[in-house]
């Protein structure tokens, strides 16, 4: 069974500044796809990057990056000149291409603190 | 946009009573989802449904049941609840089409007593 790990409960960046957060997975498939999503307090969770493991090129989108490094099952999460409305729980997940039901597995999140 | 709508954001009951957890959402998806948060363990998935009247079991089924009688409407019951059911639970919809996008409700704290 797939599982997926986030090793860092709690972080904190500088607004401007620059976090990583952490992911690893175990499966022993070789077609997937990994998220990460954000949660911010009180509202509904949203996806923020997708990642197609065939795919090396690293996903990116506006300040948001990952650093997929498929031998090593690691898939962190860069986010570049943090804002203050980046505070939030972000969860990284991971979703079989096998699978038909769209059914991703969940870490257990990381809660981001951006201190102004 | 997208819509999912959880009919209770904060709910109290007491051990014992049933419970019902209402989703509705309006992009004519078909896969419904229900998630437990709990802090440390993320989100576990108890029920989803792929069409009408259609469901299967996740990790974490016992003690909870569903019913998707239409499209766009998913019910998280808890039969008889317990202490140990109080949490999060959020609701996800997406399409078919495996992408892994879900879409989120805004959730539904249980507090059971």
């Amino acid at each position: 069974a797939q599982t997926v790990t986030q090793s860092q409960p709690e972080m904190s960046v500088q607004e401007a500044e620059t976090v990583t957060l952490s992911c690893t997975y175990d499966t022993s498939e070789s077609d997937y796809y990994l998220f990460w999503y954000k949660q911010p307090p009180s509202r509904q969770m949203i996806l923020v990057i997708r990642q197609e493991a065939y795919k090396q090129q690293n996903a990116t989108e506006n300040r948001f990056s990952v650093n997929f490094q498929k031998a090593a099952k690691s898939f962190s999460l860069k986010i570049s000149d943090s804002q203050l409305g980046d505070a939030a729980m972000y969860f990284c997940a991971y979703l079989s291409h096998a699978s038909n039901t769209g059914k991703l597995i969940f870490g257990q999140g990381t809660t981001l603190q951006v201190k102004p | 946009d997208v819509k999912v709508t959880q009919s209770s954001r904060y709910l109290v009951k007491r051990t014992g009573e049933k419970v019902f957890l209402e989703c509705v959402q309006d992009m004519d998806h078909e896969n419904m989802f229900w998630y437990r948060q709990d802090p440390g363990l993320g989100l576990r998935l108890i029920y989803f449904s792929y069409d009408v009247k259609m469901k299967e079991k996740g990790d974490i089924p016992e003690g909870y049941s569903v019913s998707r009688e239409k499209k766009e409407r998913f019910s998280l019951i808890l039969e008889s609840a317990s202490t140990n059911q109080t949490s999060m639970y959020l609701c996800a919809s997406s399409f078919q089409t495996n992408t892994g996008e879900l879409f989120f409700g805004e959730g539904s704290r249980l507090t059971v007593l």
